[in-house]
């Protein structure tokens, strides 16, 4: 099982403020992910990183921005909050495999702008 | 197409019933495959992964992989209201991709 925490677990924000949403785990894996979900509706993939320095774009679009400065630290900013941007996020980390890959979650970050 | 389908649900079981949840994806050369428990509110757990055809027991869960048929179940047996949640299906695609289906919502009646 692993380790890995969100926070904070739960943010109400004004618009036009920026926001950071940290994310750490202590297994040591290589891949970082983070998925936003609104309630009752399916995980979209924003961004992900395959180590250090590394960082792509997931598959939905996103005004949000990563960095990986250090394998178990990879948090998510929002330069400017704006309602829209009201959903959980999910942070996932996995170790790097080609054929086995399992990714663990940890606990979101409800995010709420107003 | 969807690359991981599940049926959205509700599905709706009684207490001490067997839970059927499929799942179908579109890549031929996908490897794993897993199951995510997902309660309300909260964050997806891993219950189950399944890399061979065949099945997979562990507990009341049974995973059942055919790739012919590109196919995934996930077996609850004996349901307990407990088990109510969302179920994610996820497969590691050919291109290294962990993909998520949209999750079917099982309710376990008491």
């Amino acid at each position: 099982e692993a380790d890995i925490y969100q926070t904070p677990r739960y943010l109400v924000i004004g618009t036009g403020k920026k926001i950071t949403l940290e994310c750490s785990q202590t297994m040591g894996h290589d891949k970082m992910y983070w998925y936003q979900q609104d309630p009752g509706m399916e995980l979209h993939l924003i961004h992900y990183s395959y180590g250090v320095n590394s960082t792509e774009k997931g598959d939905l679009s996103s005004e949000s921005t990563v960095s990986r400065i250090r394998t178990e630290h990879f948090p998510l900013t929002l330069e400017s909050a704006r309602p829209s941007h009201t959903s959980q996020y999910l942070c996932a980390s996995s170790e790097y495999s080609a054929s086995q890959e399992t990714q663990y979650f940890g606990p979101g970050t409800r995010l709420l702008v107003l | 197409q969807k690359e991981v389908e599940q049926n959205s649900g509700p599905l709706s079981v009684p207490e001490g019933a067997i839970a059927s949840l499929n799942c179908t994806y579109s890549d031929r050369v996908s490897q794993s495959f897993f199951w995510y428990r997902q309660y309300s509110g909260k964050s997806p757990e891993l219950i189950m992964s399944i890399y061979s055809n065949g099945d997979k027991e562990d507990g009341r869960f049974t995973a059942q992989l055919n790739k012919a048929s590109q196919y995934v179940s996930l077996l609850i047996r004996d349901s307990q209201p407990s088990d109510s949640a969302t179920y994610l299906c996820a497969v590691r695609t050919g291109g290294f991709k962990t993909i998520f289906g949209a999750g079917t919502r099982l309710f376990v009646k008491a």
